[in-house]
């Protein structure tokens, strides 16, 4: 079974600093990988999806890689500002096409930028 | 508008209680998902949908009842409330192809009192 970990729960940091937040997957058959946003009492946002054959994924200040092989994800997000707290969320899609394209998510990783 | 949508958005219901929540697409979507959002559980898939008239179970389905007679609708029935079910939930949808990304509706608060 697919288990996703998303490394550190919480992550507090001053506004401008660059961050990278963690994602691991035990089951490296995965079809792709998601990121998402989840702002207090709203729904998931999606930021960054990267396939299994692509390295990393761009969007502004988001950048996004995957080492399949190692089970490994991280989202990188550069000059940090206050409106980027929230919780962030990865979640894999298996690489099986009976699994119904459901999404294993990780826990989540709660961030806030201090002004 | 386009998009996602769940209604309600909060809903405080007795043990006991049948109850349904609603989500609605406006894509078209093949896929249709609904998750739970627990404190120390994450995200976890209740039901999902491939298309109208097709649905199957995920991880935690207990309880719980989905229909889909239209393409856009995937209703999901508490069929009688506890307090376990207390829980976010959210509704999400999909192209049918594999690399394509999921969209979330914005959740529906339930409280079993």
């Amino acid at each position: 079974k697919q288990e996703v970990t998303q490394i550190p729960a919480a992550l507090s940091v001053p506004e401008g600093e660059n961050l990278v937040l963690n994602c691991s997957f035990t089951d490296s058959a995965i079809y792709n990988l998601q990121w998402f946003r989840q702002d207090p009492g709203k729904g998931l946002t999606s930021l960054l999806l990267i396939q299994s054959s692509q390295r990393e994924q761009t969007s502004g200040r988001l950048n996004a890689s995957l080492d399949k092989s190692s089970g490994r994800s991280t989202l990188y997000i550069a000059a940090s500002q206050p409106g980027d707290s929230a919780t962030y969320l990865c979640a894999v899609k298996a690489d099986e096409s009976n699994a119904g394209n459901m999404l294993t998510f990780g826990g989540g990783t709660r961030l806030m930028v201090k002004p | 508008d386009a998009g996602i949508t769940q209604s309600p958005r909060y809903k405080i219901t007795e043990t006991g209680r049948q109850v349904t929540l609603m989500c609605h697409q406006t894509w078209s979507h093949s896929y249709m998902f609904w998750y739970r959002q627990d404190l120390g559980h994450g995200l976890r898939l209740i039901y999902y949908s491939a298309a109208a008239d097709i649905t199957d179970k995920g991880e935690v389905p207990d309880g719980y009842v989905v229909s889909r007679s239209k393409t856009e609708n995937f209703p999901l029935t508490l069929e009688s409330a506890t307090r376990s079910q207390t829980s976010v939930y959210f509704c999400a949808s999909s192209w049918a192809e594999m690399n394509t990304e999921a969209f979330f509706g914005q959740g529906t608060r339930l409280t079993v009192v």
